[in-house]
C-alpha cells in the first residue's frame, strides 16, 4: 500500500496567490481529514469527509479556505487568496470505519511570502 | 468536550534508559486512544491504539501503553530507548475506531542523549 499521498511536498508562493494542496487517501478508506500544524497552535483539524461528503468544517479558519472531495481517491484544499499567516504544514489523513485509526500523509509545507 | 493533556513538553533521556510519556484524557464515553510519533519533517505515524480489552497494548518499535480508566491516563512506555526514537509524540482520543474527530494533545518532544 502506498499510504496517503500528498502533493506538492513544498510550496512557496506570494501573498494573494491561490494555493491548491492535493491528497490521495489510502484505497478503501472512507474518511478523509485535513489538518494544519504550526508551532503556535499545534495540530488543528480543518475539515473531514465521510464517503466524499464534508461532515465537519468548523475548523476551516475563514472563507479563503475551501476543500473538496470529488471522488473517493482525491481531495483538494484550496486557499484563495493566501496570506503569510497561512504558512504551515498541511496534513491529509484517512481512515476506515472498521477501525485502525487515522493514517497521515507526509504533509505539504506551505510558505506564503 | 473531549480533551487530551500531555504534561511534559520536552523530555530528555539517555540512550538505553527507560521511557514513560504521560497522557491524560477527558472524555464522557468509552474512549478510543491512540499514540502517534512524528519525526522531523515527517507526517504522524500510528504507534499503537486502544479500543477495548487488555489494558496493556503493544505497538510498533517496541512501544507499549497502558490504559488506566481510574486515572484517565494512557501513558506510553519503552524499556530501552534508542537514538532513533528522538521525535515528537502525540496522544489522541477519538469517538470511534476509525479515529474520526480525533483530539490531539500538544505533544511531547523526546530528545535522546548518547
Amino acid at each position: 500500500d502506498a499510504g496517503v499521498i500528498q502533493s506538492p511536498r513544498h510550496e512557496v508562493t506570494e501573498m494573494g496567490q491561490e494555493v491548491t494542496l492535493r491528497c490521495k487517501p489510502i484505497s478503501g478508506h472512507d474518511y478523509l481529514f485535513w489538518y494544519r500544524q504550526t508551532m503556535m497552535r499545534g495540530l488543528e483539524l480543518l475539515i473531514y469527509f465521510n464517503n466524499n461528503v464534508p461532515i465537519d468544517d468548523s475548523g476551516m479558519p475563514e472563507d479563503r479556505f475551501s476543500a473538496k472531495m470529488p471522488n473517493a481517491s482525491f481531495s483538494t484544499l484550496k486557499i484563495q487568496p493566501s496570506e503569510p499567516r497561512d504558512s504551515a504544514v498541511y496534513f491529509c489523513a484517512s481512515s476506515y470505519r472498521g477501525g485502525g485509526g487515522q493514517f497521515f500523509g507526509p504533509g505539504t509545507r506551505l510558505t506564503v511570502l | 468536550a473531549q480533551s487530551v493533556t500531555q504534561p511534559d513538553i520536552h523530555i530528555t533521556v539517555s540512550e538505553g534508559a527507560s521511557l514513560e510519556l504521560r497522557c491524560n484524557y477527558s472524555y464522557g464515553a468509552t474512549p478510543y486512544l491512540f499514540w502517534y510519533v512524528q519525526s522531523p519533517g515527517q507526517g504522524l505515524q500510528l504507534l499503537l491504539k486502544y479500543f477495548s480489552g487488555d489494558t496493556l497494548v503493544q505497538g510498533i518499535k517496541g512501544f507499549e501503553a497502558e490504559f488506566k480508566r481510574s486515572q484517565s491516563s494512557f501513558n506510553l512506555r519503552k524499556p530501552s530507548v534508542h537514538w532513533s526514537d528522538a521525535a515528537e509524540y502525540f496522544c489522541a482520543v477519538g469517538a470511534s475506531q476509525a479515529g474520526n474527530m480525533l483530539t490531539f494533545g500538544g505533544g511531547t518532544r523526546l530528545m535522546v542523549k548518547p
